[in-house]
């Protein structure tokens, strides 16, 4: 079973929107992060959040974490077509924690 | 720099047999992680190799197995295909065992067991 569920499953927005995804987990984490996939290929690692973070920035991305809901969001503002991928949320469980447990993903389509 | 390298890029298979997937980290990562990709889910961890020992091990079969070499690159073996295999594999490497800087990941073996 798989620790993150994304929602929404997928979304699709016009090019310069902004588009907003979310994920929950089930148990305590160390960290999340979120992670990009073009076209079934590598994952590429966008941002990383500590369970005592509750904000963090990255160029036009934007997540936030609160570990009473269990949940995260990552924003992206301005889109662009090449923002069109599958977002992962990803956590690991303790201080150094060897394995990331994934969710199932979110497809967003950037409409030019 | 060269990143994460992973070959072959595709494979087809038949059931029943055998695969060896491999894997380059990025130079100077010691730690290597595998994890299987179905279509339209998530990846799933296999395993973690730090410093040439197994350090952790997903849910998998014992068809699955795996190694790091001194040089730190690894190889994912899978006996006895199944149909069910057929997955894109990804190998992700770090500096350090834990994920507290993230993963590079490479761009994955696409196998396909017919």
């Amino acid at each position: 079973s798989q620790q993150g569920e994304e929602d929404p499953q997928a979304l699709s927005i016009q090019e310069g929107e902004n588009a907003t995804m979310n994920c929950s987990y089930k148990t305590s984490i160390n960290n999340l992060q979120w992670y990009r996939q073009n076209s079934g290929r590598g994952l590429v690692h966008l941002i990383l959040i500590r369970s005592n973070e509750r904000e963090k920035h990255s160029g036009r991305l934007r997540v936030t974490l609160d570990t009473s809901k269990k949940s995260s969001s990552l924003l992206i503002t301005a889109s662009r077509a090449a923002d069109t991928a599958s977002y992962f949320c990803a956590t690991d469980l303790l201080p150094n924690d060897y394995k990331l447990s994934f969710g199932a993903g979110t497809t967003v389509t950037v409409r030019a | 720099d060269a990143g994460v390298t992973q070959s072959p890029t595709h494979l087809i298979k038949t059931r029943g047999q055998h695969v060896t997937l491999r894997c380059s980290p990025i130079s100077g990562h010691k730690s290597v992680s595998w994890y299987q990709q179905v279509l339209g889910q998530g990846p799933q961890f296999i395993f973690q190799y730090y410093e040439k020992e197994e350090r952790g091990r997903g849910n998998f079969p014992d068809r699955f197995s795996a190694r790091q070499f001194p040089n730190y690159s690894s190889e994912l073996n899978v006996n006895a295909l199944l149909l069910g295999d057929s997955a894109l594999y990804l190998c992700a490497s770090s500096l350090v065992q834990g994920a507290v800087y993230g993963y590079t990941f490479g761009s994955g073996t696409r196998l396909t067991v017919v």
